[in-house]
């Protein structure tokens, strides 16, 4: 099983719409979670890290972690064309400087 | 501001060819680095690890390896290369302090092996 299982899409969407993206992960260890998001043929950018359970909020986006269910979600308000790309989500480890991270899902937001 | 640094971005080589990719960090000092690769339409495979000048943890068992010369400074290397070696490599640092498991990506290297 691996550590982390993320949707593995792709997702299209009309422009406008909300964007929901899903990660499930394992190991109860895990401390901090993390999104990325890579556009194509590009190195992936981190967008939002979040520590506890709960919702984290950075303008358009949302970051929820559910700990007791082990599920992580990133939602996009009003998507853009530009949120077109890859979005990984990464997991670490207490006293790891390592990060486990989803497949990606690719998403694509049609104008 | 930190800024992360990759050369070169695109690479063809033949089998059997040496390799050598360079990262380097700005703007921070003991930086953590990482190597990654990406292979299409997957994942990302941690490769290599380093904590400090000379430290370096290899996770993968294969014909690559990293050093690290100088702190903000790290080296992916091959003897030989192989097919399987083909595919996206990326190079990371997360700080050395506060939230040490922030790692930031620099763009990349496309290797591909012919």
């Amino acid at each position: 099983q691996k550590e982390v299982e993320q949707d593995p899409g792709p997702l299209s969407v009309p422009e406008g719409a909300i964007v929901s993206l899903n990660c499930t992960y394992s190991n109860s260890a895990f401390q901090y979670f993390m999104w990325y998001r890579q556009y194509s043929r590009k190195g992936p950018e981190l967008l939002m890290y979040t520590y506890s359970s709960g919702n984290k909020e950075d303008g358009r986006f949302t970051a929820q972690v559910d700990k007791s269910s082990k599920y992580i979600s990133l939602f996009i308000r009003d998507s853009q064309p530009s949120d077109s790309a890859t979005y990984l989500c990464a997991h670490s480890v207490i006293n790891d400087y390592k990060l486990s991270f989803g497949a990606g899902t690719t998403v694509t937001v049609r104008a | 501001s930190q800024t992360i640094h990759q050369w070169p971005a695109t690479l063809v080589q033949p089998v059997g060819s040496p390799l050598s990719l360079e990262c380097t960090v700005e703007g921070t000092s003991n930086p953590n680095l990482y190597w990654y690769r990406q292979a299409a339409g997957r994942g990302l495979q941690l490769l290599f690890y380093s904590v400090g000048i000379g430290q370096i943890s290899s996770e993968v068992p294969q014909n690559l390896s990293a050093s690290r010369p100088q702190d903000r400074q790290f080296i992916l290397s091959s003897k030989k290369l192989l097919l399987s070696d083909s595919g996206f490599y990326l190079c990371a640092w997360s700080p050395d302090s506060g939230i040490k498991e922030t790692q930031y990506f620099g763009p990349g290297t496309r290797l591909l092996v012919l």
